[in-house]
């Protein structure tokens, strides 16, 4: 089945612990990138990758980092979490071609920084 | 400065009549157009796309069309089932950079 996974599902922490959401796709997909869900604000782009050891900034990468060594994996990573980081977070992995767009989206991580 | 914006927050509609929904954009650029549904709690399922070489595109009940020279899209979807009440996104794609609207909540009604 092809799909995209994110773990944690759920997550609470405090401020300036460090911690990685993995995010993994099975569809051999290029193209991976990160989003956060905030009330009123809708969907904003964190940081995307177009491939291996191919990433780049978003809408709103402050605070975050991502590293891509396999195309299977794209986790996202808070080095020093703050509260304003409290949000629901979803993975996404596409298939890009000429003419060709299609995106499917994990479960979401919802994360809570106290 | 929002570059994609939905601006009916909401829309009802009776089953089986077509559901339209809107979205515009400013930048030129974009070479994509998506739009998602999404429920409470889960993650948003890609419905369509459509390039922005391309003024219309169609997926069974689902016809996404594109008006570049307006720059304005919209999503039909004939007939309308009570399933699909849910949140609808557009989004615009430049080079892999995507940038949502912030969504129209669709309300179907039996």
């Amino acid at each position: 089945e092809a799909q995209v996974t994110q773990n944690p599902r759920y997550l609470i922490t405090v401020t300036g612990k460090k911690l990685t959401v993995t995010c993994s796709q099975n569809m051999n997909h290029e193209y991976m990138s990160w989003y956060r869900q905030d009330p009123g604000l809708g969907l904003r782009q964190i940081y995307y990758s177009m491939n291996v050891e191919v990433t780049d900034k978003g809408d709103v990468p402050e605070g975050y980092k991502v590293s891509r060594k396999e195309k299977r994996n794209f986790p996202l990573i808070l080095e020093s979490p703050s509260p304003n980081q409290t949000s629901l977070y979803f993975c996404a992995s596409s298939l890009i071609r000429t003419g060709l767009y299609e995106q499917y989206f994990g479960p979401g991580t919802r994360l809570t920084v106290t | 400065d929002q570059q994609v914006k939905q601006n009916s927050p909401s829309l009802s509609v009776q089953e089986g009549r077509i559901s339209i929904l809107n979205c515009d954009y400013t930048n030129s650029m974009f070479d994509y157009f998506l739009w998602y549904k999404k429920y409470p709690a889960e993650g948003p399922t890609f419905l369509i796309s459509i390039s922005s070489i391309k003024d219309k595109n169609e997926d069974g009940r689902f016809t996404v069309f594109l008006n570049k020279s307006a720059k304005h899209l919209s999503l039909h979807i004939v007939p309308s089932q009570p399933g699909d009440s849910a949140v609808y996104f557009c989004a615009a794609d430049l080079a892999g950079a995507l940038v949502f609207g912030k969504g129209t909540r669709l309300s179907v009604i039996a």
